[in-house]
């Protein structure tokens, strides 16, 4: 399974944009790109995901490099309730939907 | 509201004494799946079923048991649960197992086995 590789913390100041990188240099090209974080003493929550293009939804934005062996999660601007450990998936077509959770980033928003 | 529903919450047992981990979801998903949570380990899947009567072994599968008899339940059943098998562990469902699908959780149940 291709790996993907995330700074182990970041941290932003309330009301900032975050941008959480993703690196994921042996995507295959029938990988999904999703992410997913969870809060503290909860279950993992969806945030986005992509295959290509870029994509938006009310939570995040999700960035993909052209030659998708790279990604960013932004949330455009962190609140405390976003302080979470995020999470990049890769996610093939024939994973028969397992996800496998690495590490993540671990984000801490400052008031 | 649509949600995935775990229960107990919170386990303590003794080795060897059988227990079930129940899972229902309200959202119609065809697809659901049991993980494992440890710390430096990540989520590790147990078991997952694509439609009633039909599931199939994760990465993890020793010591457990699943079953799928109706569309909106998947119970965890351990046998006879070990130290080893301490965990918070969580059910998932999504609408198909395709990899486009999001995954939605529930909120966990921490067992612990003594």
């Amino acid at each position: 399974d291709a790996k993907t590789t995330q700074p182990n913390s970041m941290e932003s100041n309330e009301e900032e944009p975050v941008h959480l990188p993703c690196n994921h240099s042996t995507i295959s090209g029938t990988d999904y790109i999703h992410w997913y974080r969870q809060l503290p003493s909860q279950g993992p929550e969806y945030v986005i995901h992509g295959l290509t293009s870029n994509v938006n939804n009310r939570m995040a934005s999700l960035a993909i490099a052209e030659d998708r062996k790279s990604s960013t999660l932004i949330l455009h601007r962190a609140t405390l309730r976003d302080a979470a450990v995020y999470y990049c998936i890769l996610r093939n077509t024939d994973s028969w939907g397992k996800l496998q959770f690495g590490a993540g980033t671990q984000v801490v928003v400052t008031p | 509201e649509a949600q995935v529903t775990q229960n107990p919450r919170y386990l303590i047992t003794v080795t060897g004494k059988k227990l079930t981990v129940t899972c229902s979801q309200n959202m119609n998903h065809e697809y659901m799946s049991w993980y494992r949570q440890d710390p430096g380990l990540g989520l590790r899947q147990i078991y997952y079923s694509m439609n009633v009567e039909v599931t199939d072994k994760g990465d993890v599968p020793e010591g457990y048991k699943v079953s799928r008899k109706e569309k909106r339940n998947f119970p965890l059943i351990l046998e006879s649960p070990s130290p080893n098998q301490t965990s918070l562990y969580f059910c998932a469902s999504s609408l198909w197992s395709f990899a486009r699908y999001e995954q939605y959780f529930g909120p966990g149940t921490r067992l612990t086995v003594t």
